[in-house]
Parts: C-alpha cells; structure tokens; sequence
C-alpha cells in the first residue's frame, strides 16, 4: 500500500486559512487523494477527494501537485468545529490505509 | 437519508467471550467495510464485504470474522475475546462500481471494552 506523510500536529486561528499538506512520494497512477477527518468520539467524516486536478467543494479545497507527490487540504477560514485529526489517504478501490494524521487545533 | 448505523454505541465484554457488532450501510451503497481504532491511532482495515463475500481482508486472526445479508447490512464477530481486542469499531459503506469501491462513509463506531 502506497504510504503517507503527514505532521503530527498543526495550530490555526480561528477565521485564518489552514494548508494541510500531505506527502506521497510513492503514489501511482491510479491512486485517489483522499482526506477525511475525526472529530473525538466519532468516526472519520469524508471531507474530499481528488486525482490530478484540483477539487473544491463546500467543505474545502484539495491542491494537487503537478507530479502528485504531494498534495494540500486547504480549509479557508477555520472555525473550532474544524479541530479535528486530518488523515491523507490513498487508494484504488482499495481498502483505506491509514496513517496517524495531523491533529488540527484551531484558536479561538 | 440515513448514512452508515452501527450497534450498539458501547459494549463491555470479559476476556474470552464473543462479541456480535452490527452495520447498516448508506442508502444505495453494496459495499461494507469494517475497520478497528485503537485509542490514539488511526484505523486499521479488517477486511471489506460485497455481494455476501468477503472481498478483502487486513492483517488480522481468524477470531474476527463477518458476515453480509442480501439488504447488504453486515456483521462483525469476534471471538475468544482479548484486552487488546478493546478498541473503536467502525463501520464503513461504499458503492462498488467497475471493480473499483468508490468513497467509503463512515459510521459512528461501536466502543468495545474488554476486561
């Protein structure tokens, strides 16, 4: 399975934009970028996926690299529902591998 | 529209019992996944269900096993119990489409603790 790498942790002010980023050195062509997020005591909620080209939707926005090793959840103004741990994954069909993720406190 | 239902919330079990955990997918979905979390760690796959097959599995004993019905909800069984079985499970649904297992939604997780 195709790893990932992402910091532990990660601090925001509330209202500010947070870049996640992800790397993923190792990625295929036909892995998808996926993120998802955990808010304690429940499980991981879809937050967005992508392939080659950038994505947006309501929740956020994911910035792929040109060559895909990388790639970054953009969230454009934090707010304290936002803190959460972020994990960056791969994967065809596959099941889900998932790494620690970033754990993401937002101030207020 | 429902998405993913587990049961129950929480358990509590004693060493070498069996557990049962139940998970009904999102409406439209065939597929379902099921995955354990440790505290502080991120989940880890246990295997996948489709069309009342188990598709996929991870890197666990045969003391887990599951099961999938014809409306597509599923079953997880453990047995012989242990304390680092205690963990969050968590249930995951998705659409399996050309062979491919499109986004997977996750539900709540059931709390299982073992003593």
């Amino acid at each position: 399975d195709a790893k990932t790498t992402q910091p532990n942790s990660m601090e925001s002010n509330e209202e500010e934009p947070v870049h996640l980023p992800c790397n993923h050195s190792t990625i295929s062509g036909t892995d998808y970028i996926h993120w998802y997020r955990q808010l304690p005591s429940q499980g991981p909620e879809y937050v967005i996926h992508g392939l080659t080209s950038n994505v947006n939707n309501r929740m956020a926005s994911l910035a792929i690299a040109e060559d895909r090793k990388s790639s970054t959840l953009i969230l454009h103004r934090a707010t304290l529902r936002d803190a959460a741990v972020y994990y960056c994954i791969l994967s065809y069909g596959q099941n889900f591998v998932f790494g620690p993720g970033t754990r993401l406190s937002v101030l207020p | 529209d429902a998405g993913v239902t587990q049961s129950p919330t929480h358990l509590i079990k004693t060493r070498g019992q069996q557990v049962t955990l139940r998970c009904s997918p999102k409406s439209g979905h065939d597929t379902v996944s099921w995955y354990q979390q440790a505290l502080g760690q991120g989940p880890q796959f246990i295997f996948q269900y489709y069309e009342e097959e188990e598709r996929q599995r991870g890197n666990f004993p045969d003391r887990f096993s599951g099961h999938q019905f014809p409306n597509y909800s599923s079953e997880l069984n453990v047995n012989a119990l242990l304390l680092g079985d205690s963990a969050l499970y968590l249930c995951a649904s998705s659409h399996l489409l050309a062979g491919v297992s499109e986004t997977q939604y996750f539900g709540p997780g059931t709390r299982l603790l073992v003593l």
